[in-house]
């Protein structure tokens, strides 16, 4: 399983535009990058996911370089309700491994008013 | 609310005991992994079935062990219970929904206290 490399913490105020950037050199052909959001005490919680270039829905934007060897999740005007940890993860989700996944420590954001 | 429960939602023993948590998995899939996550860590992938069979186990010693059941429900049972054993224990379930999107979906976690 490819591990990934991103800050353990970040700070930001309400309204911002937070940008957490994960490193993922050993990235496979096969995987793709997801990342989830987990508040204490609750199960994470998938944010979005992504193979190459941007991916954006209605919570957040993915951008993937050419190289795939980093990614950046972009979080537009966050809230308070935003502070949380945020894990990168690298893995085949459409095949077997699917749910066999390497967390690692995440970042934990933090949104001050 | 992802669909997936897990009972009990918290837990008290001590060393040496033994201890069963249950996950209901989301309607439709099939695939139940298991994660232990200590205090200030990330989730630590234990094991995963599908289709009632083991499909890959992590760096967990045997006294972990689990069951999936027909109904695609899971069991996680923690033999020798050691104080390092206190974590929440997570259940996620994925699997054929009709159109896969390769996301997990997680329950709330079983918080489990060794004394």
């Amino acid at each position: 399983l490819a591990k990934t490399t991103q800050p353990i913490s970040m700070d930001s105020y309400e309204g911002q535009e937070v940008n957490i950037t994960c490193s993922h050199n050993n990235i496979a052909t096969n995987d793709y990058i997801t990342w989830y959001q987990q508040f204490p005490s609750q199960g994470p919680r998938f944010i979005i996911q992504g193979y190459k270039t941007k991916v954006t829905n209605e919570v957040a934007s993915l951008f993937i370089p050419a190289d795939r060897k980093s990614s950046t999740l972009s979080l537009p005007r966050v809230s308070l309700s935003d502070t949380a940890v945020y894990y990168c993860l690298v893995g085949d989700d459409r095949g077997s491994t699917l749910g066999r996944l390497y967390f690692g420590r995440g970042t934990q954001l933090t949104v001050w008013p | 609310e992802t669909g997936v429960t897990q009972s009990p939602t918290h837990l008290i023993k001590t060393r040496g005991q033994q201890v069963t948590l249950r996950c209901s998995s989301q309607s439709g899939h099939n695939t139940v992994s298991w994660y232990q996550q200590a205090l200030g860590q990330g989730p630590q992938f234990i094991f995963q079935y599908y289709r009632e069979e083991e499909n890959g186990r992590g760096n967990f010693p045997p006294r972990f062990s689990g069951l999936q059941f027909p109904n695609y429900s899971s069991e996680l049972n923690v033999n020798a219970l050691e104080l390092d054993d206190s974590a929440l224990y997570l259940c996620a379930s994925s699997g054929e929904t009709g159109k896969s999107t390769g996301e997990l979906f997680f329950g709330e976690g079983s918080r489990l206290t060794v004394l």
